[in-house]
């Protein structure tokens, strides 16, 4: 059974930390490992990851991959209060119809 | 463009009630999505589809049934609620390619905070 497991589970830490959120998994046949943003309501995509290695970066966060080891990686700078939100991680198989196998996700909490 | 829209935001039914959850995508995206998230964890894959007249099921099916008559559309119908199904549903959608070049991230509508008491 394809399995995601994130830690840690939950993370509070004062603005201006820099922060690491860790995403394992096992799944037969991967495809792409996905980062999510979740606020209230909807996740929103933060990033796709397909190689091993190549960090990819959207202003102060960043992720990389490692397909030998089966992990993944977000890490957040210089972090804000608008950082506080859920993150998760999703791991799509090579199938036909994208379907991903969702964490539990973190809940990172930014104090002022 | 709306994007993902969801009907209603919120509904409270008693056990045994039937209801159905409404998705409308505007993207002309072909393949659709139903998740739900219990409290303080991931979402769980229902069903899907990758194009109308074609449905599958996902990691957690019992209790639910879906259709695909359009492109745009994909309701999620409950037909004998249980508390067990109290839960938040996220629908989505994205685009893949005949030969899944071009891999598109999946879009989420805004949720539907379902409680069956």
């Amino acid at each position: 059974e394809d399995k995601v497991v994130q830690s840690p589970l939950s993370l509070v830490v004062h603005e201006g930390d820099t922060v690491t959120l860790n995403c394992s998994y096992e799944v037969t046949n991967f495809r792409s490992l996905l980062w999510y943003k979740q606020e209230k309501k909807a996740p929103t995509f933060l990033f796709m990851l397909t190689s091993s290695g190549i960090e990819k970066k959207s202003g102060r966060l960043s992720s990389i991959l490692d397909k030998k080891e089966l992990f993944s990686i977000l890490n957040i700078t210089a972090t804000q209060t608008g950082d506080s939100a859920v993150y998760l991680c999703a791991v799509e198989a090579i199938q036909g119809a994208q379907k991903l196998v969702f964490g539990q996700g973190t809940r990172l909490t930014i104090n002022p | 463009n709306a994007g993902v829209t969801q009907t209603p935001k919120f509904r409270i039914l008693k056990i045994g009630q039937s209801m159905t959850l409404q998705c409308t995508q505007d993207m002309n995206h072909n393949y659709m999505y139903w998740y739900r998230q219990d409290p303080g964890m991931g979402l769980k894959l229902i069903y899907y589809s990758v194009g109308a007249g074609i449905t599958d099921k996902g990691e957690v099916p019992n209790g639910y049934n879906v259709s695909r008559s359009t492109t745009e559309d994909f309701p999620l119908r409950l037909e004998l609620a249980a508390p067990s199904q109290t839960s938040v549903y996220f629908c989505a959608s994205s685009y893949r390619t005949v030969f899944l070049q071009g891999t598109d991230t999946q879009y989420f509508g805004p949720g539907t905070r379902l409680t069956v008491l």
